[in-house]
């Protein structure tokens, strides 16, 4: 089963534009991260998000937790074609520290 | 910079065929995940490593799929026999995490699997 959910599922933009994408889970967190998936490749890490925090920034990427909603936003501001790719959320509960995906949502930035 | 290695990039087997996959993560990083990708979907966890034991196995199908790490160093998933259903993306990724240091995994590029 997969703890993360992202929302939309899909999303398509022109360069320039913001993209913002959603994350809920069901579970309380120690920690979410954001990672990056470009067609056909491993994953890239983007940014993590301990429980304690509300936010951050990494360059143009800034991500928001509420874990009173367990929910995460990712946006990504002026964005760029090289932005074309999946993005997926990954979580970690309890003291397990294993990693749950979700099933991502695919960003597709047009020039 | 360093990176994870995988081999092959590409594979493609016929239904009931033994296939291997290997994967050599950063040096240095004790722990190793294999995780299987199905199109479309999240990567999901298939075994976990902490040096050379297994942390976590529960979702690898153990009547076909093996993994092991002898040496705590690199890697081999194995699946005997090949299935239709096991067409998919298998991804290896290692991070520093058991070593009380960074949870960020590093992913390698993987393997693309095809069962005709």
């Amino acid at each position: 089963s997969q703890q993360g959910e992202e929302d939309p599922q899909a999303l398509s933009i022109q360069e320039g534009e913001n993209a913002t994408m959603n994350c809920s889970y069901k579970t309380s967190i120690n920690n979410l991260q954001w990672y990056r998936q470009n067609s056909g490749r491993g994953l890239v890490h983007l940014i993590l998000i301990r429980s304690n925090e509300r936010e951050k920034h990494s360059g143009r990427l800034r991500v928001t937790l509420d874990t009173s909603k367990k929910s995460s936003s990712l946006l990504i501001t002026a964005s760029r074609a090289a932005d074309t790719a999946s993005y997926f959320c990954a979580t970690e509960t309890g003291g397990s520290y294993i990693p749950t995906f979700g099933r991502g949502t695919s960003l597709i930035v047009h020039p | 910079e360093a990176e994870v290695a995988q081999s092959p990039r590409y594979k493609i087997t016929e239904k009931s065929q033994a296939v291997a996959f290997w994967c050599d993560p950063i040096s240095g990083h004790a722990t190793l995940y294999w995780y299987r990708q199905i199109l479309g979907q999240g990567p999901e966890l298939l075994v976990q490593f902490q040096d050379e034991s297994v942390v976590d196995d529960s979702q690898l199908p153990k009547d076909r799929f093996s993994a092991e790490r002898l040496k705590g160093v690199d890697s081999t998933l194995k699946i005997q026999p090949a299935e239709l259903g096991d067409s998919a993306m298998y991804l290896c990724a290692s991070s520093s995490r058991g070593q009380g240091l960074s949870e960020t995994q590093y992913f390698g590029p993987g393997t693309r699997l095809l069962v005709l």
